[in-house]
Order: C-alpha cells, then sequence, then structure tokens
C-alpha cells in the first residue's frame, strides 16, 4: 500500500522568510497530492492540492510542486506571517475504479513563524 | 458554509467503559470517516463509510466500531476503552461523485481520555 513519509516534522522561520516542506510516496500510481493546514484546536483544512498531470500549482503565497519520476513533492510558503503558525499535513491518494481512493497522510510538520 | 460537527470536544472516561463519539454533517456527503490523531503519527484511518449502513476497515480498527444509520451521522464506537485509546479523534466527510477530488472536511475534533 501506499507510504508517505514527510520531513522535517518541525520548522521555525522569521516571518517573511520561505519555508519549504517536503514529501516522498512510494505508490507509483498515485495522482492526487493535497496539503492540509491545522490550526490549534481546529480540524486539518485543504489548502492547496496538485494532481500528477501537473508539476506546479501556485495560490498566492503558497505553491506545490510534483516530481513523479522521484515521487516527491513540496509546499513552499514566501512571506510567511505569524498565522501561517500552524501543523501541515501532506497526503496522496489515487482514482481507482473511477473514484478516489482514501487519503494516506504524512505524519505532519509542525511550522512556527516568530515575528 | 459546509460543517462538520463532533458532538464533544473532551471526554474522560475510565477503562472498560464504553465510548460513543458522533459526528454530524450538514454537506449530504456519501462518505465519512474516522481519523486518529496522535503527535508524530499523524492522521490515521480507524474506519469509513460510503453508505448508508455501509462500512470499512481503516489502518487501525482493532478496538473500535462504527455505525451509520443516517446519511448525516457517524458514531465511532469504543466497546471498552482502553488507556491505549487515549487520542484526538477527527471525524470528515467528503463527496463521492466520480471525478471529485475527495476534499476532506473536518470537524474540529473530540479529545479522548482514558484513566
Amino acid at each position: 500500500g501506499e507510504n508517505v513519509e514527510q520531513h522535517p516534522s518541525t520548522l521555525s522561520v522569521q516571518e517573511g522568510d520561505s519555508a519549504v516542506i517536503k514529501c516522498t510516496y512510494s505508490d507509483s500510481a498515485s495522482n492526487y497530492f493535497p496539503w492540509y493546514k491545522q490550526e490549534l484546536g481546529k480540524g486539518p483544512q485543504l489548502i492547496i492540492d496538485i494532481r500528477s498531470n501537473v508539476g506546479e500549482k501556485k495560490d498566492q503565497r503558497i505553491a506545490v510542486t510534483l516530481n513523479k519520476t522521484a515521487k516527491h513533492f513540496s509546499l513552499h510558503i514566501t512571506e510567511t506571517q505569524p498565522e501561517d503558525s500552524a501543523v501541515y499535513f501532506c497526503a496522496a491518494s489515487r482514482f481507482y475504479g473511477g473514484s478516489q481512493g482514501n487519503l494516506i497522510f504524512g505524519k505532519g510538520t509542525k511550522l512556527s513563524v516568530k515575528p | 458554509d459546509v460543517k462538520v460537527t463532533q458532538s464533544s470536544r473532551y471526554l474522560v472516561k475510565r477503562t472498560g467503559e464504553k465510548v460513543f463519539l458522533e459526528c454530524v454533517q450538514d454537506m449530504d456527503h456519501e462518505n465519512m470517516f474516522w481519523y486518529r490523531q496522535d503527535p508524530g503519527l499523524g492522521l490515521r484511518l480507524i474506519y469509513f463509510s460510503y453508505d448508508v449502513k455501509m462500512k470499512e476497515k481503516g489502518d487501525i480498527p482493532e478496538g473500535y466500531s462504527v455505525s451509520r444509520e443516517k446519511k448525516e451521522r457517524f458514531s465511532l464506537i469504543l466497546e471498552s476503552a482502553s488507556t491505549n485509546q487515549t487520542s484526538m479523534y477527527l471525524c470528515a466527510s467528503s463527496l463521492s461523485h466520480s471525478g471529485n477530488t475527495g476534499e476532506l472536511f473536518f470537524g474540529e475534533g473530540s479529545r479522548l481520555t482514558v484513566l
């Protein structure tokens, strides 16, 4: 089955710096890679996702890149702000039988942005 | 606005007690999920359901059961709570239509402590 590794487990940056979180996956059939953000006391929320037919996707200050050959994908946050402090989870899944398979999550990265 | 509501944010139970965690979604989603979140282990799938009265085991079903009698409600049951089930429990839902990204909408979590 799929296995998703996520690094680093904790990340501390100064406000305004960039943050990068990396994930690798094992199942070459995986074709959908979302990122979830979990703020303190709340459930995870989807912030960006990418499909395997796309190499990069951006949404304002966040971007995700995918390298299918190496089976890894990364989350990039530029110009970090204190409100970016949260736990971030990567995940992977694939379509089969016309439906999206269950997501397999990484173990999470706790990002702290220092003012 | 989409909403997944978990009835109890905090519970304290004793070893051997039967525990019910309730989850309700108001989005008419077909799929519902129960995850367990532990530090350093990320999100692990316990059970999920694709339809009323249907259930499927996830990655860590041992010691748990579920019930889905109505489309909007998904219950997690600990038949005889043990200390190693002390954890944060997250409920989620998603649409089931073919081609859907499978975005998960999470509740805010139920923190269970078993003494």
